[in-house]
Formats: C-alpha cells, structure tokens, sequence
C-alpha cells in the first residue's frame, strides 16, 4: 500500500534551517507530484510547496518562497524540504503528500502522519 | 489568491443526524474542488475531489455537490467516527488554497 513517511523535524531557533524528508513507498513515485502541507498550532491546513513527477515544476506558497526549497530523487523516492530562515511563524506539523492524478496536480492523496517543526528560542 | 469561506465554523450534531457543510469560493473554481477529513493527531484524508468524485474506499453517506463558487459537504447519517475537521481545498489555480475548516462535533 501506499506510504509516505516523513523525517527531519525538532526544535530549531529563529533564523535557523532545518531539512525534512518524505520517504515514499507503495507506487510509482517517478510519476507523481509531491506536495508539503502544513498546520500550524490551533489553525488550518496550510499549502507550502509542490514539485512535478519529474521536478521540472515547482511552486511554494508566498509565505515561504525564498526561504523553502523543494527537491525529489526519484532514485530513492524521497522528496524534500530545505527551510531556511525559519521563524516562529513557521512552527507547525508538515506534512508530505502524494497528487491524487498521474497527470495534472493539485489534490492530495495520500498524506503521511507528519512531521513537527518547532521555531522556538 | 482564492479565498474559501467554510460554514459553519463548527456544526453540533447527533450521530445518525444529517450534515451539510458548506464552502464558498471567492472566484469560480470550476469543479476543482476537493473535501478532507482531519482527525487530531492523524494525517487527513481526501473524501471527495472534482467536488463530487467520492474518493477510493470512502463511505456513501458522503456526498459532494456543486461548481463555480459554492459548494456542499453532505453526510448523510453522521457515524461516530465523522466527528473530526473537515476542509475544502480548490485547485483551480496557484497557489493551492483550504478553506478554513468545519467542525463537525457530538452534540
């Protein structure tokens, strides 16, 4: 079945960076999109990044673009997500998820059990 | 940006009762249109996408409706296991945007 399994969160200081990883397995990672989402303490769901079956397409959402990077090994069916310049703002449970569709993107299916990011001083 | 409106913020109902959840675009979305299920402490869960499509392995008693700018969440007989949060999310263009969730709490 299909799993994705995220990795890399903890307590990092304002300004500071912090990697996390999704493992997939269970489907043919090199023909999905990936998405993170995350949700922030007490609030909603929150769109953060998503990346093309074959990263040739990337967009973040704008409270992170120029701080986030995504990137995929489709080799290792990882994806990841390099937070740079973090705030507390940015404190949340991240989640990776798979595109529902082969082809065109944009809903999410399945989610991991996320991974929890505290900004924190 | 889309903006999706949710309402109610939170709906108290019994189990066995009927709910209906509704969420509001602030430009048309087409169909774009997909629910989500959150439980506390779980990863969500797609319940329905191209606002009406039930997605693999979820119950019959939920049921979407609707295209352009309003849409409805129906369950039609609520099982202990519905009270969670759920969210509406469009995909209709960047960036991907959710509504601000329904909680669908035991009365």
């Amino acid at each position: 079945q299909v799993q994705l399994v995220e990795s890399g969160g903890g307590v990092v200081q304002p300004g500071g960076s912090l990697r996390l990883s999704c493992a997939a397995s269970g489907f043919m990672f090199s023909s999905y999109g990936m998405n993170w989402v995350r949700q922030a303490p007490g609030k909603g769901l929150e769109w953060v990044s998503f990346i093309r079956y074959d990263g040739s397409t990337i967009y973040y959402a704008k409270s992170v673009k120029g701080r986030f990077t995504i990137s995929r090994d489709n080799s290792k069916n990882t994806v990841d997500l390099q937070m740079n310049s973090l705030t507390t703002e940015d404190t949340a449970v991240y989640y990776c998820a798979k595109d529902l569709y082969t082809s065109g993107w944009g809903f999410f299916d399945p989610w991991g059990q996320g991974t929890l990011v505290t900004v924190s001083s | 940006e889309i903006v999706l409106t949710q309402s109610p913020d939170t709906l108290s109902l019994s189990p066995g009762e009927r709910a209906t959840l509704s969420c509001r675009a602030s430009q048309g979305v087409s169909t774009y249109l997909a629910w989500y299920q959150h439980k506390y402490g779980q990863a969500p869960r797609l319940l329905i996408y191209d606002a009406s499509n039930r997605a693999t392995g979820i119950p019959a008693r939920f049921s979407g409706s609707g295209s352009g700018t309003d849409f409805t969440l129906t369950i039609s007989s609520l099982d202990p296991e519905d009270f969670a949060v759920y969210y509406c999310q469009q995909r209709s263009s960047w960036p991907l945007t959710f509504g601000g969730g329904t909680k669908v709490e035991i009365k």
